[in-house]
């Protein structure tokens, strides 16, 4: 079993509707946890981070911890077409960040 | 402020050859972590400095494989005898504290022919 489990997609929302993206993970101990947004042939980059269990809202993003269930999940509102990208979930165990393959979004005009 | 540079971008050896990969981490920043990411996939942990220290190597694949801090701050990765499966993008990013968000590098393409 994968330390961190997305779905790897795609998913096609249309422009202005909810992206609900979903990951996983194995440990109870992780302690922190993130999401990346990854542009193609583009590194990695912070969107938002959570620690307690949750939402967190920033924007047009929110980011929900339920530690019961072990899941994490991201919400984008009003999708934009430049929120087309991969979204990678990571995971903070000890010293070591876990992310997920990563799920393919794509927002239709 | 700068951000977190790699070089080089891109880089092309041989089957056999050593190479050596750069990382420049965010000013101040102790944490510095390398990752490997192949195409759909995420970035794979490869090791973990705190300053100078390696804390982590676990994820290094092979003793072929080896990275260093030795100031604190510069970091180099650097494989040696290059093969095939070593083609894929190496992700440097740095931390400003132990546990803290991790911002990336632009990364450094290696592909091995």
């Amino acid at each position: 079993q994968k330390e961190v489990e997305q779905n790897s997609g795609p998913l096609s929302v249309p422009e202005g509707a909810i992206a609900s993206l979903n990951c996983t993970y194995s440990d109870r101990g992780s302690q922190s946890f993130f999401w990346y947004r990854q542009y193609s042939g583009k590194s990695p980059e912070l969107i938002m981070f959570i620690y307690s269990n949750g939402d967190k809202e920033d924007g047009r993003f929110t980011a929900q911890l339920n530690k019961a269930s072990q899941y994490v999940s991201l919400l984008i509102r009003d999708s934009q077409p430049s929120d087309s990208a991969t979204y990678l979930c990571a995971v903070l165990t000890g010293n070591q960040f876990y992310f997920g393959t990563g799920t393919s979004l794509t927002v239709i005009p | 402020g700068a951000g977190v540079s790699q070089s080089p971008r891109y880089k092309v050896a041989k089957r056999g050859q050593d190479v050596a990969l750069r990382c420049d981490p965010i000013s101040g920043h102790v944490s510095l972590f390398w990752y490997q990411q192949a195409l759909g996939q995420g970035p794979e942990f490869l090791t973990y400095f705190q300053n100078e220290a390696q804390l982590d190597k676990s994820g290094l694949p092979s003793d072929r494989f080896f990275a260093e801090r030795p100031e604190g701050s510069v970091s180099t990765l650097k494989i040696q005898r290059t093969q095939q499966e070593d083609s894929a993008v190496y992700l440097c990013a740095s931390s400003g504290s132990s546990g803290g968000e991790q911002y990336f590098g632009p990364g450094t393409r290696l592909t091995v022919t």
